[in-house]
């Protein structure tokens, strides 16, 4: 198993400027998550999915966009690129199971500058 | 709104000695989950050890061991025999149980261990 994988590992954009960051898992995990690591700041949710078809915000949802339309893959769109939007994205997926109980397996994470 | 605070931006330790990284947050949930992570400097975030908030038991995983403190709303890392590889960003984490899809990191303590 691939686990979960991110694509690009690095990209520069000018601001203005549109593009999709890729993440897909092979574990047939139903819940997936979009993240942003900022310095002295941790982890902080973008969006989330629950499952096909079913996304929603987390705590910094401005300026990005997300789609579910299979298990396997949950990109995250910047519609117009903003210097404030450098950071490092992390893409996450687990198993929902009743006591929400579980491990978070996370991609290698990209890093995005926005010059 | 829950929140978790680490109130050690760094700590360093040396080779084979033991070191506690604190943790506490802020919910009025009751049941919930606390997660420590690992981000070593290859940037993978890699679980090191859970805890369900209504088992009273610390939870253990080899030389990593947690302290929680309900009432107290503390959680705090104890690694015993560091080793080099142990150096890394460690995050606190929160899930809540009920309806609970968000999880909420801490800002992270960086931990240097010293040959």
């Amino acid at each position: 198993n691939a686990g979960v994988t991110q694509t690009p590992k690095f990209q520069v954009l000018k601001t203005g400027q549109s593009m999709t960051l890729q993440c897909a898992q092979d574990m047939n995990h139903e819940y997936m998550s979009w993240y942003r690591q900022d310095p002295g700041m941790g982890l902080r949710l973008i969006h989330y999915s629950v499952g096909a078809g079913i996304t929603d915000q987390g705590e910094v949802p401005n300026g990005y966009n997300v789609s579910r339309s299979t298990t396997e893959d949950f990109p995250l769109r910047l519609l117009s690129a903003a210097p404030s939007q450098t950071s490092v994205y992390f893409c996450a997926s687990s198993y929902i199971l009743e006591s929400s109980y579980n491990e978070q397996f996370f991609g290698p994470g990209t890093r995005l500058t926005v010059l | 709104a829950q929140t978790v605070t680490q109130s050690q931006p760094e700590m360093s330790v040396q080779e084979a000695e033991t070191v506690t990284l604190s943790c506490t947050y802020d919910t009025s949930e009751n049941n919930y989950y606390l997660f420590w992570y690992k981000q070593p400097p290859s940037r993978q975030m890699i679980l090191v050890i859970r805890q369900e908030a209504y088992k009273q038991q610390n939870a253990t995983e080899n030389r990593f061991s947690v302290n929680f403190q309900k009432a107290a709303k503390s959680f705090s890392l104890k690694i015993s025999d560091s080793q080099l590889g142990d150096t890394a960003m460690y995050f606190c984490a929160f899930l809540r149980n009920t309806g609970g899809f968000k999880t909420i990191f801490g800002a992270g303590t960086r931990l240097f261990v010293k040959a």
